[in-house]
């Protein structure tokens, strides 16, 4: 089955620098790869997704890549602020009715003012 | 409108209770969701439904008993659950299954005692 890792774990970045986030997965046949943002006594949000017939999305400061060949997409977040401080999950799934969202383990972001 | 709601926020209860958590969405997605999430770890799938039907149990034991009495609503039912099953337990729903956006309620937080 699929398998999401997910680098780093904790990301302290100072307010205005850029976060970037690793994730790597195991299955080729995965297509689909959004990115949640969970903060404190809340569920996931939807920030950002890609499809793999697109190397490239940007969402004002927000963006994703995805490499299909290496097998692995990043999230990068430019002039940070203390609102993007959270949990940040990647995720892949297989575009089939039995499908499901395989998360990585988690980025805890802390934006240091 | 891209609301999930769940009821209740917060739940406590003891090893031979009976309690039931509760999901709404009015969005006209098809396809509802049951997850769990323990603390610092990323959601773990448990059940989804598909058209009002079951298509994935994610082996879970019985004392979780999942119901979508219709297509807006999605219950899940605890009995003689232990403590290890403290958690956060997150609905979500997309358009349908594959790989449409799920967006995420807030949770309910449970405790066992």
């Amino acid at each position: 089955g699929e398998n999401v890792e997910q680098h780093p774990s904790t990301l302290s970045v100072q307010e205005g620098d850029s976060a970037v986030i690793k994730c790597t997965y195991s299955d080729s046949a995965s297509n689909y790869f959004p990115w949640y943002k969970q903060e404190l006594g809340k569920g996931p949000q939807l920030i950002i997704d890609i499809r793999s017939n697109v190397g490239e999305k940007k969402d004002q400061r927000i963006a994703v890549t995805l490499n299909k060949t290496a097998k692995h997409f990043s999230l990068h977040i430019t002039e940070t602020q203390p609102e993007d401080s959270a949990v940040y999950f990647c995720a892949a799934s297989i575009d089939s009715s039995a499908s499901k969202i395989i998360f990585g383990s988690g980025t805890r972001l802390s934006i240091r003012p | 409108d891209t609301e999930v709601t769940q009821t209740p926020k917060h739940l406590v209860m003891g090893m031979t209770n009976k309690k039931s958590l509760k999901c709404e969405q009015h969005m006209g997605h098809r396809a509802m969701y049951w997850y769990k999430q323990k603390a610092k770890k990323p959601p773990e799938l448990m059940f989804v439904y598909s058209y009002e039907k079951l298509s994935i149990n994610e082996s879970v034991p019985s004392r979780f008993s999942p119901e979508c009495p219709n297509s807006s609503l999605l219950n899940l039912h605890l009995h003689a659950l232990q403590p290890e099953d403290s958690a956060l337990y997150l609905c979500a729903s997309s358009l349908r299954t594959g790989t449409d956006t799920q967006y995420f309620g807030p949770g309910t937080r449970l405790t066992v005692l």
